[in-house]
């Protein structure tokens, strides 16, 4: 069964370093997305990407993320110059037009 | 913002017994999934219930959606340990999904 890939499982970064984490959504979805969860905490929206552009975008994704689909398989997330209170478990999703979202098994981002 | 609220924060309850997890949410949607996730893994979807639906089954998960009241219900039935997961009910309105905080279930064997 086809499953949304993430790399790495798990990031470590020094503070202000730039990081990319990187997705590979299932091939025919149309949908992409990125979800945080800081350890012990809901898991939050950060931004839904559809034709090649952001369709939406929650109040954590300042100016510091970034989302680019780079080759029609990767989404990958930015984060410019890292911070502390950036370190969670990072969570790309996508679907087709249907309802149902596909999870990818998280990256572990930890910021020294 | 985060759209749907799920209540108790925290359950725990012994194997074979039947847990009972409650979300709220506060706009209109067109459908309201349940998620489970292990600790320190991913996502997994358990079940999708629509506006217009009021009840769902899926083995041992009874889903209920009351629109009215802008609420959701979640009960695994005779509990097992391997069920001791976070779940979170999450709220979709024209691809656009939000989570609730989740409810942390622990099953004791």
């Amino acid at each position: 069964e086809p499953e949304v890939t993430q790399t790495p499982s798990h990031q470590v970064t020094q503070m202000g370093q730039e990081v990319i984490l990187r997705c590979v959504p299932i091939s025919n979805h149309l949908y992409f997305y990125w979800y945080r969860q800081i350890l012990g905490q809901k898991v939050e929206f950060l931004v839904s990407f559809y034709n090649n552009e952001i369709s939406e975008k929650s109040e954590i994704f300042d100016d510091q993320f970034s989302v680019e689909r780079p080759d029609g398989s990767n989404f990958t997330l930015k984060i410019r110059s890292t911070k502390l209170e950036d370190s969670a478990m990072y969570f790309c999703a996508s679907n087709p037009a249907a309802d149902t979202q596909y999870f990818g098994p998280g990256t572990r981002l930890t910021v020294l | 913002s985060q759209q749907g609220e799920e209540d108790p924060q925290a359950l725990s309850i012994q194997e074979g017994e039947n847990a009972t997890m409650n979300c709220s949410y506060k706009t209109s949607i067109n459908n309201l999934q349940w998620y489970r996730q292990n600790s320190g893994r991913g996502l997994v979807h358990l079940i999708l219930i629509r506006s217009n639906e009021r009840e769902k089954h899926s083995g041992r998960l009874r889903v209920t959606l009351d629109t009215s009241k802008k609420s959701s219900s979640l009960l695994i039935t005779a509990s097992r340990a391997a069920d001791t997961a976070s779940y979170f009910c999450a709220t979709d309105a024209n691809n656009d999904m939000r989570f609730g905080a989740g409810t942390r279930l622990t099953v004791k064997p």
